[in-house]
Protein backbone atom coordinates (compact mmCIF):
# COMPACT_ATOMS: atom_id res chain seq x y z
CA UNK A 1 0.00 0.00 0.00
CA UNK A 2 1.51 3.16 -1.22
CA UNK A 3 2.10 5.65 1.84
CA UNK A 4 2.02 9.42 1.03
CA UNK A 5 3.39 12.17 2.64
CA UNK A 6 2.74 15.57 2.55
CA UNK A 7 3.03 19.14 4.22
CA UNK A 8 1.65 19.14 7.41
CA UNK A 9 0.76 22.89 7.09
CA UNK A 10 0.41 25.53 4.61
CA UNK A 11 -0.37 29.54 4.80
CA UNK A 12 -1.84 31.70 1.73
CA UNK A 13 -3.73 34.69 1.09
CA UNK A 14 -6.37 35.30 -0.94
CA UNK A 15 -7.00 35.57 -4.40
CA UNK A 16 -3.24 33.71 -4.47
CA UNK A 17 -2.38 30.28 -6.45
CA UNK A 18 -1.70 27.36 -3.67
CA UNK A 19 0.12 24.30 -4.66
CA UNK A 20 0.48 21.14 -2.61
CA UNK A 21 2.48 18.41 -3.33
CA UNK A 22 2.24 15.26 -2.02
CA UNK A 23 4.76 12.27 -2.35
CA UNK A 24 3.87 8.88 -2.80
CA UNK A 25 7.03 6.92 -4.08
CA UNK A 26 5.32 3.25 -3.67
CA UNK A 27 3.08 4.10 -5.90
CA UNK A 28 1.69 1.00 -7.94
CA UNK A 29 0.57 0.63 -11.03
CA UNK A 30 -3.30 0.52 -10.51
CA UNK A 31 -3.34 3.37 -8.22
CA UNK A 32 -5.00 6.29 -9.08
CA UNK A 33 -4.08 9.76 -6.97
CA UNK A 34 -7.16 11.27 -5.15
CA UNK A 35 -7.63 14.48 -3.44
CA UNK A 36 -10.00 15.53 -1.19
CA UNK A 37 -11.06 18.26 0.98
CA UNK A 38 -12.23 18.51 4.62
CA UNK A 39 -13.68 21.07 6.50
CA UNK A 40 -14.35 20.78 10.35
CA UNK A 41 -16.72 18.22 11.51
CA UNK A 42 -18.01 17.73 7.77
CA UNK A 43 -17.04 14.51 5.71
CA UNK A 44 -14.27 14.53 3.14
CA UNK A 45 -15.08 16.18 0.48
CA UNK A 46 -13.76 14.73 -3.64
CA UNK A 47 -12.27 17.44 -5.30
CA UNK A 48 -9.79 15.65 -7.97
CA UNK A 49 -8.08 12.26 -9.33
CA UNK A 50 -5.83 11.60 -11.91
CA UNK A 51 -3.50 8.69 -12.92
CA UNK A 52 -1.15 10.34 -14.98
CA UNK A 53 0.25 14.02 -17.09
CA UNK A 54 -2.63 16.68 -15.63
CA UNK A 55 -6.37 16.71 -14.78
CA UNK A 56 -8.39 20.33 -14.38
CA UNK A 57 -11.85 20.75 -13.29
CA UNK A 58 -13.67 23.63 -12.13
CA UNK A 59 -12.61 23.70 -8.78
CA UNK A 60 -8.60 22.70 -9.27
CA UNK A 61 -5.74 20.87 -11.51
CA UNK A 62 -3.76 17.72 -10.90
CA UNK A 63 -0.27 17.44 -12.13
CA UNK A 64 1.54 14.08 -11.85
CA UNK A 65 5.16 13.97 -13.53
CA UNK A 66 5.89 10.86 -15.75
CA UNK A 67 6.96 8.57 -12.73
CA UNK A 68 3.99 9.25 -10.74
CA UNK A 69 5.73 9.19 -7.36
CA UNK A 70 4.73 12.64 -6.30
CA UNK A 71 1.57 15.20 -7.24
CA UNK A 72 0.66 18.72 -7.09
CA UNK A 73 -3.04 19.77 -6.01
CA UNK A 74 -2.88 22.99 -7.45
CA UNK A 75 -5.82 25.83 -6.11
CA UNK A 76 -6.08 28.49 -8.21
CA UNK A 77 -7.15 32.16 -6.25
CA UNK A 78 -7.78 30.65 -3.25
CA UNK A 79 -10.49 32.21 -0.73
CA UNK A 80 -10.94 32.14 2.38
CA UNK A 81 -13.44 29.35 2.20
CA UNK A 82 -10.57 27.33 0.91
CA UNK A 83 -9.27 26.70 4.39
CA UNK A 84 -9.46 23.41 5.00
CA UNK A 85 -7.67 20.43 5.84
CA UNK A 86 -6.55 18.36 1.81
CA UNK A 87 -5.62 14.86 2.03
CA UNK A 88 -3.60 13.10 -0.66
CA UNK A 89 -4.78 9.30 -1.24
CA UNK A 90 -3.36 6.89 -3.47
CA UNK A 91 -4.74 3.37 -4.10
CA UNK A 92 -7.77 1.48 -5.54
CA UNK A 93 -11.31 2.07 -3.68
CA UNK A 94 -10.70 -0.50 -0.76
CA UNK A 95 -7.55 0.30 -0.55
CA UNK A 96 -7.47 4.28 0.13
CA UNK A 97 -5.73 5.20 3.45
CA UNK A 98 -6.41 8.68 4.10
CA UNK A 99 -2.66 10.51 6.03
CA UNK A 100 -2.45 13.50 8.16
CA UNK A 101 -3.71 15.74 5.30
CA UNK A 102 -2.04 19.76 4.63
CA UNK A 103 -3.98 22.28 7.02
CA UNK A 104 -4.36 24.87 4.71
CA UNK A 105 -4.78 28.17 6.30
CA UNK A 106 -6.05 31.58 3.82
CA UNK A 107 -6.04 34.33 5.25
CA UNK A 108 -7.44 38.06 4.14
CA UNK B 1 -25.72 17.51 0.00
CA UNK B 2 -23.51 14.39 -0.92
CA UNK B 3 -26.42 12.24 -1.38
CA UNK B 4 -25.18 10.46 1.79
CA UNK B 5 -26.97 10.84 4.83
CA UNK B 6 -26.05 10.00 8.22
CA UNK B 7 -28.46 9.85 11.58
CA UNK B 8 -28.17 10.78 13.93
CA UNK B 9 -26.05 14.06 13.92
CA UNK B 10 -24.80 13.60 17.38
CA UNK B 11 -24.71 10.98 19.89
CA UNK B 12 -24.09 11.04 23.62
CA UNK B 13 -24.31 7.59 25.38
CA UNK B 14 -22.92 6.08 28.48
CA UNK B 15 -20.59 3.25 28.52
CA UNK B 16 -23.14 0.89 28.81
CA UNK B 17 -25.75 1.84 26.75
CA UNK B 18 -26.78 0.13 23.16
CA UNK B 19 -27.24 2.43 20.02
CA UNK B 20 -27.30 2.66 16.53
CA UNK B 21 -25.27 5.00 13.80
CA UNK B 22 -27.22 5.07 10.42
CA UNK B 23 -26.33 5.49 6.86
CA UNK B 24 -28.23 5.70 3.40
CA UNK B 25 -26.97 6.84 0.36
CA UNK B 26 -28.93 7.77 -2.85
CA UNK B 27 -26.98 7.35 -5.56
CA UNK B 28 -26.94 3.84 -6.61
CA UNK B 29 -23.80 2.99 -5.51
CA UNK B 30 -22.83 -1.06 -4.55
CA UNK B 31 -19.54 0.01 -1.97
CA UNK B 32 -20.32 1.66 1.44
CA UNK B 33 -17.75 2.26 4.27
CA UNK B 34 -17.43 2.79 8.15
CA UNK B 35 -14.80 5.12 9.11
CA UNK B 36 -13.55 6.76 12.54
CA UNK B 37 -11.99 10.49 12.91
CA UNK B 38 -10.42 10.97 16.25
CA UNK B 39 -9.75 14.27 17.14
CA UNK B 40 -6.21 15.43 15.88
CA UNK B 41 -6.10 12.04 14.08
CA UNK B 42 -6.35 11.06 10.62
CA UNK B 43 -9.46 9.31 8.97
CA UNK B 44 -9.29 5.23 9.95
CA UNK B 45 -10.75 2.84 7.79
CA UNK B 46 -13.48 0.42 10.01
CA UNK B 47 -15.57 -1.26 7.50
CA UNK B 48 -16.06 -2.08 3.93
CA UNK B 49 -19.29 -3.66 2.21
CA UNK B 50 -19.27 -4.71 -1.33
CA UNK B 51 -23.09 -5.49 -2.50
CA UNK B 52 -23.76 -6.19 0.65
CA UNK B 53 -21.11 -8.63 1.96
CA UNK B 54 -18.30 -7.41 4.29
CA UNK B 55 -15.18 -7.44 2.82
CA UNK B 56 -12.63 -5.57 5.09
CA UNK B 57 -12.61 -5.25 9.12
CA UNK B 58 -9.35 -3.39 10.01
CA UNK B 59 -9.04 -4.75 13.46
CA UNK B 60 -11.56 -3.28 14.77
CA UNK B 61 -12.82 -3.98 18.26
CA UNK B 62 -16.27 -6.44 18.81
CA UNK B 63 -18.15 -3.83 20.38
CA UNK B 64 -18.57 -2.03 16.79
CA UNK B 65 -20.88 -4.33 14.77
CA UNK B 66 -21.47 -3.47 11.62
CA UNK B 67 -24.37 -4.14 9.34
CA UNK B 68 -25.35 -3.48 5.44
CA UNK B 69 -28.82 -4.63 4.60
CA UNK B 70 -28.89 -3.63 1.35
CA UNK B 71 -26.61 -1.82 -0.95
CA UNK B 72 -28.22 1.85 -0.03
CA UNK B 73 -28.32 1.50 3.65
CA UNK B 74 -25.29 0.60 6.16
CA UNK B 75 -25.43 0.39 9.84
CA UNK B 76 -22.79 0.46 12.79
CA UNK B 77 -23.66 -0.84 16.11
CA UNK B 78 -22.51 0.20 19.59
CA UNK B 79 -22.32 -1.17 22.32
CA UNK B 80 -20.44 -1.08 25.91
CA UNK B 81 -17.87 1.43 24.57
CA UNK B 82 -14.89 3.03 26.33
CA UNK B 83 -14.39 6.93 26.43
CA UNK B 84 -11.65 7.18 23.57
CA UNK B 85 -14.39 5.59 21.26
CA UNK B 86 -15.95 9.70 21.48
CA UNK B 87 -14.65 10.67 17.74
CA UNK B 88 -16.59 11.48 14.39
CA UNK B 89 -18.40 8.57 12.49
CA UNK B 90 -18.44 8.83 8.80
CA UNK B 91 -19.87 6.97 6.15
CA UNK B 92 -19.25 6.66 2.74
CA UNK B 93 -19.99 5.02 -0.19
CA UNK B 94 -18.80 4.25 -3.79
CA UNK B 95 -19.13 2.23 -6.81
CA UNK B 96 -17.73 -1.40 -6.66
CA UNK B 97 -15.50 -2.28 -9.21
CA UNK B 98 -13.43 -0.80 -11.33
CA UNK B 99 -10.17 1.31 -10.36
CA UNK B 100 -11.72 4.85 -9.62
CA UNK B 101 -11.93 5.15 -5.78
CA UNK B 102 -13.68 8.02 -5.96
CA UNK B 103 -16.16 8.10 -2.26
CA UNK B 104 -18.76 10.18 -1.22
CA UNK B 105 -18.90 11.17 2.30
CA UNK B 106 -21.64 11.71 4.42
CA UNK B 107 -21.80 14.85 7.42
CA UNK B 108 -20.70 11.97 10.24
CA UNK B 109 -22.22 11.57 13.67
CA UNK B 110 -20.73 12.99 16.76
CA UNK B 111 -20.31 10.64 19.04
CA UNK B 112 -19.38 11.38 22.64
CA UNK B 113 -18.99 8.50 25.32
CA UNK B 114 -19.65 9.16 28.96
Amino acid sequence: LAKTTQPISMDSYEGQEVNITCSHNNIATNDYITWYQQFPSQGPRFIIQGYKTKVTNEVASLFIPADRKSSTLSLPRVSLSDTAVYYCLVGDKDDMRFGAGTRLTVKP
Amino acid sequence: ETGVTQTPRHLVMGMTNKKSLKCEQHLGHNAMYWYKQSAKKPLELMFVYNFKEQTENNSVPSRFSPECPNSSHLFLHLHTLQPEDSALYLCASSYSGGLRPEQYFGPGTRLTVT
